[in-house]
């Protein structure tokens, strides 16, 4: 398995209060991402990195902001957090295409953060 | 943008029989590949086949094959000799294919509950 962690794994914070997850690699792979997963909607893209310091968004980015400051760790941060943001989310990495195509086009995903906005 | 939708909310099969899941797309782009995942109730995502769309050969993955209609921007999956833990929700993704800032964001459809009847 690759080495993904999430934390913390469940968080309830209530409306209006900043919240900050966490994504964590070991695998020194260059392209880190945040994706949400609502029912009816499967998983959809919140921001992602393509190296540190380099973000851009993703198709559901309103209220989310991201940092990251070295390669293997990848900031989600809620601002002020709304029940509309009560979901579980998913920190995913992939290599730099020039590792080959095989092995670059797949993507690993962490073991998912169930946050609850009340 | 890319586009995936899978019609099917729920699926359900008898241990040892075989079922297809259906997934449709939509690019204007002709270099891209596509995925199965498994999500059981672990949540943990799991890669199940990959395709690539410049490869007319369907791809296998031991009980696991699609069948990748590229004109009809179709790509199905089959379980053969379903079993237990067969049981999940199945997700289909797109991906571009092309590197890049942008390179691995996948487009995921709604996804598909598959029950396994023993």
């Amino acid at each position: 398995d690759a080495g993904i962690t999430q934390s913390p794994r469940h968080k309830v914070t209530e409306t209006g209060t900043p919240v900050t997850l966490r994504c964590h690699q070991t695998e020194n792979h260059r392209y880190m991402y945040w994706y949400r997963q609502d029912p009816g909607h499967g998983l959809r893209l919140i921001h992602y990195s393509y190296g540190v310091k380099d973000t851009d968004k993703g198709e559901v980015s309103d209220g989310y902001s991201v940092s990251r400051s070295k390669t293997e760790d990848f900031l989600l941060t809620l601002e002020s957090a709304t029940s509309s943001q009560t979901s579980v989310y998913f920190c995913a990495i992939s290599e730099s295409p020039r590792a080959g195509q095989g092995k670059a086009s797949e993507q690993y995903f962490g073991p998912g953060t169930r946050l609850t906005v009340t | 943008a890319q586009t995936v939708t899978q019609s099917q909310p729920e699926m359900s099969v008898q241990e040892a029989e075989t079922v297809t899941l259906s997934c449709t797309y939509d690019t204007s782009e002709s270099d891209y590949y596509l995925f199965w995942y498994k999500q059981p109730p672990s949540r943990q995502m799991i890669l199940v086949i990959r395709q690539e769309a410049y490869k007319q050969q369907n791809a296998t993955e031991n009980r696991f094959s699609v069948n990748f209609q590229k004109a009809a921007k179709s790509f199905s999956l089959k379980i053969s000799d379903s079993q237990l833990g067969d049981a999940a929700m199945y997700f289909c993704a797109h991906r571009r294919g092309a590197g890049g800032t942008s390179y691995g964001k996948l487009t995921f459809g709604q996804g598909t509950i598959l029950t396994v009847h023993p």
